[in-house]
């Protein structure tokens, strides 16, 4: 139990253009999901919160208008990279709290890896 | 400012010898740790977590112990095997009421020499 998918594994984008970035979460509802960025070598950085049904919550420094996060559904989260250039090319994890529990636990998705040309 | 760090980047440990990675934290409120295992190109996998207010936790293999003192945190793998080779995060949540952010420290890169 508590799988999170994410889809596509890879992509790769030609600058200026838009890539989204799928996080579900199969077997369990998620009323929160995060999202995470890891360049090379280093930690995972969280990017923003998702929350299902209202705005994301952004962390200091992110551009929301730049990486737009939407939480239509309590096993769907989408993040989409908007005009990518290269310095974002990186790793993008999500992760998805059950909303049934009453654990901290978060269930961490595969990755995606995103490479802007 | 609040962190969550790790003593050594990297460690080579002989297989089937015990490996301890250690993970040094700032904010005295950290209510609740967690050891993830990163494979490459992999999301982070849940090892093993432990709350404030315990100083040991157990699992297969796997041993978490926290002083609160030092505020330092361990993870203790026990008989290593060719699989453990990845990186290991230790992350940390407050204890704020609904603050439930993960800060990661920066890792560390655990070989196993066979």
């Amino acid at each position: 139990g508590a799988v999170v998918s994410q889809h596509p594994s890879r992509v790769i984008c030609k600058s200026g253009t838009s890539v989204k970035i799928e996080c579900r979460s199969l077997d369990f509802q998620a009323t929160t999901m995060f999202w995470y960025r890891q360049f090379p070598k280093q930690s995972l950085m969280l990017m923003a919160t998702s929350n299902e049904g209202s705005k994301a919550t952004y962390e200091q420094g992110v551009e929301k208008d730049k990486f737009l996060i939407n939480h239509a559904s309590l096993t769907l989260s989408t993040l989409t990279v908007t005009s990518a250039h290269p310095e974002d090319s990186s790793f993008y994890i999500c992760s998805a709290r059950d909303r049934w529990t009453l654990s901290y636990e978060q269930y961490f998705g595969p990755g995606t890896r995103l490479t802007v040309t | 400012g609040e962190s969550v760090g790790l003593h050594l980047p990297t460690l080579s440990v002989q297989e089937g010898d015990n490996s301890i990675i250690n993970c040094a934290y700032s904010n005295s409120a950290s209510d609740y740790f967690i050891w993830y295992k990163q494979e490459s190109g992999k999301g982070p996998q849940f090892i093993i977590d432990i709350r404030s207010n315990m100083d040991k936790r157990q699992g297969q293999r796997v041993t978490v112990l926290l002083n609160k003192t030092v505020k330092h945190l361990s993870l203790q793998i026990a008989a290593t095997q060719p699989g453990d080779s990845a990186v290991y995060f230790c992350a940390e949540i407050g204890a704020n009421f609904g603050n439930e952010k993960l800060t990661f420290g920066t890792g560390t890169r655990l070989t196993i020499i066979p």
